[in-house]
């Protein structure tokens, strides 16, 4: 298996632009977590989805921010405005609903480092 | 609400030296408890994990058992190596629950 995939690894980009990051979960994953790592914040769960559908946003920082799943096997976060304060690295995971029970292990992609000038 | 608290770091060791990097946690009910590790660049690995009370869980050397009087999960190491350096982060979810809770993490460096 290929792990979660995410796109790009590294993304630089101007303050005000809008940034997309991508995420392939893990086939046959049908959940998917998207998180922010700061030094000062640490890691911070944003929002995740069960079987496409949203679960829980409540940690989206704003309303700059959102994310979609269209699909089993795809999701996208958007910033945009993109703020300097935006910069980290941006995780998503995915994991296994077993019978509609929940999981015991999350799986990480690589992350992307968003740096916002 | 449900947290975690790690030992902060930074850690630095010796080769060979013991390690004990120390979690405790606060929670509603019966969680599920992680240790995962993340290596410079990379995402987060789950490490071991634990289900229930009395549980040990190890992998790689690293062993953690799952304490309900002290509420505590500590990851302890007999002998850490060059390449064990990394950030250390300790997790639980609640049973029912789908959000892992992460502490802080702990940055480890082993020098040779």
């Amino acid at each position: 298996d290929a792990g979660v995939i995410q796109s790009p690894r590294h993304e630089v980009t101007e303050m005000g632009q809008e940034v997309t990051l991508r995420c392939k979960p893990i086939s046959g994953h049908n959940s998917l977590f998207w998180y922010r790592q700061t030094m000062m914040r640490g890691l911070e769960l944003l929002i995740y989805f069960n079987n496409n559908v949203p679960i829980d946003d409540s940690g989206m920082p704003e309303d700059r921010f959102s994310a979609k799943m269209p699909n089993a096997s795809f999701s996208t976060l958007k910033i945009q405005p993109s703020e300097p304060r935006d910069s980290a690295v941006y995780f998503c995971a995915s994991a296994p609903l077993a019978g509609g029970l929940p999981y015991v292990e999350q799986y990480f992609g690589p992350g992307t480092r968003l740096t916002v000038t | 609400g449900d947290s975690v608290t790690q030992m902060e770091g930074p850690v630095t060791l010796s080769e060979e030296a013991f390690l004990t990097i120390n979690c405790t946690y606060t929670a509603t009910g019966y969680p599920s408890l992680f240790w995962y590790v993340q290596y410079p660049g990379e995402g987060l690995q789950l490490l071991l994990k634990a289900t229930k009370a009395d549980d040990k869980g190890s992998n790689k050397g690293f062993e953690a058992t799952y304490r309900k009087e002290t509420t505590s999960f500590h990851l302890e190491k007999g002998s850490v190596q060059v390449s064990d350096s990394a950030v250390y982060f300790c997790a639980l979810k609640d049973q029912g629950a789908q959000k892992l809770v992460f502490g802080q993490g702990t940055r480890l460096t082993i020098n040779p």
